[in-house]
Order: C-alpha cells, then sequence, then structure tokens
C-alpha cells in the first residue's frame, strides 16, 4: 500500500465552482498533513498545513483532516483560472521526511 | 532575503556522463533536503544533510548518486554515469530546524534529461 494517495485526476472544475481534491495516507500516528501548490514547470509551494482534525480556512482555501479515518482533503472555493495546477498532499513520514502523493491535477475552465 | 536556489536550471547530459547539481539554502538554514519528482510521480525523498554530515541517504539510489553538504559552499547532489531514468526534476528543499514544517522551503528545482 502506497504511504499516500490521491484521486486520480485529472480535475476539471468550471469557473467559480468548488474543486474538492481528496487524500488518504497509511501511517496513523501522522500529526501533520500538507498541501502543496505546483504550476507546470514549478517548484512546490506550500498553500495549507493542518494538524488537528476538522477544518481549516484560509481565504478561498479549506482543509479538512479526519485522523481516524486517515482522510484530509482540500476545498478550492470560487475557482480561479489562476488555481489551475497540480496540488500535492504531503505529511511527515519521520521528524524531517515529507511523504508526497503523485498529485491531482485542476484545470479551472474560464 | 534570497530564498533557495539551485543551479543551473536545466541540464541536458548524454548517457555516461556525470551530472552535478547544486543547491544554496536560504540564509540561515543549515538543513537541506533533496527530492526527485519523475514525470507524472509525486516528489521522492532522496537525502537529508546538515553541514558536514549526511544524516538520512535511506531514499538515495545505492550506486551512482552521491551528496554532500561541505562547511563552505552549495549542497551537491552528483549522478555519476547518468542513464536516462535519471531524467527527472531534482528539487532542492532547506530549513532552519530539523523538523518538517512549514518552515521547510523548495528551491526552483533542476531539470535534467538525459539523452
Amino acid at each position: 500500500q502506497k504511504e499516500v494517495e490521491q484521486n486520480s485526476g485529472p480535475l476539471s472544475v468550471p469557473e467559480g465552482a468548488i474543486a474538492s481534491l481528496n487524500c488518504t495516507y497509511s501511517d496513523r500516528g501522522s500529526q501533520s498533513f500538507f498541501w502543496y501548490r505546483q504550476y507546470s514547470g514549478k517548484s512546490p509551494e506550500l498553500i495549507m498545513f493542518i494538524y488537528s482534525n476538522g477544518d481549516k480556512e484560509d481565504g478561498r482555501f479549506t482543509a479538512q483532516l479526519n485522523k481516524a479515518s486517515q482522510y484530509v482533503s482540500l476545498l478550492i472555493r470560487d475557482s480561479q483560472p489562476s488555481d489551475s495546477a497540480t496540488y500535492l498532499c504531503a505529511f511527515p513520514s519521520n521528524d524531517y521526511k515529507l511523504s508526497f502523493g503523485a498529485g491531482t491535477t485542476v484545470t479551472v475552465r474560464a | 532575503n534570497a530564498g533557495v536556489m539551485q543551479n543551473p536550471r536545466h541540464l541536458v547530459r548524454r548517457r555516461g556522463q556525470e551530472a552535478r547539481l547544486r543547491c544554496s539554502p536560504m540564509k540561515g538554514h543549515s538543513h537541506v533536503y533533496w527530492y526527485r519528482q519523475l514525470p507524472e510521480e509525486g516528489l521522492k525523498f532522496m537525502v537529508y544533510l546538515q553541514k558536514e554530515n549526511i544524516i538520512d541517504e535511506s531514499g538515495m539510489p545505492k550506486e551512482r548518486f552521491s551528496a554532500e553538504f561541505p562547511k563552505e559552499g552549495p549542497s551537491i547532489l552528483r549522478i555519476q554515469q547518468v542513464v536516462r531514468g535519471d531524467s527527472a526534476a531534482y528539487f532542492c528543499a532547506s530549513s532552519p530546524l530539523n523538523r518538517v514544517s512549514e518552515e521547510q522551503y523548495f528551491g526552483p528545482g533542476t531539470r535534467l534529461t538525459v539523452t
């Protein structure tokens, strides 16, 4: 079983809609989770991190964590063409090593 | 405050040649991590270094790959006798502390193409 699995893409949403991205992880001991955005040909950029069960909102982004189900999601509200990118979820597999999912590519149609 | 710097940004090597990738961490950061991203895949951890020390190289292929972070100068990821399967984007990240947190910053990456 892979450490981190993301819902397969690509995901295409119309402008203004909600994009929903999901990620499951295998390590029950994981305490923190990260969402990175990666534009084509660019480096990953951290956009959200979450440590506690529940929701965390930052602007148009909401991260949701359910440790019992080993599930973390990212919602992008009012999607904009500039949100078109690949989104990677990640968690620390130890104190310093990040394990990444394969990513979900999102395309926002104008 | 300059971010993490990597060079070259693009590197083309023929099979059998050596590739040297450089990473200068952010000012004040003494912890460097190298990740590799193969096409259509997520990033995979390769190695974690502090100044003059390799802390964890569990993600590095056993042969042909080596890394260093000297007391002075950038961290170097070295790939000897490159093969086509080494073609990937190599990202370096740095942090001020030896813990994964929102403080781990990624450089722009080096895209290696082996012909």
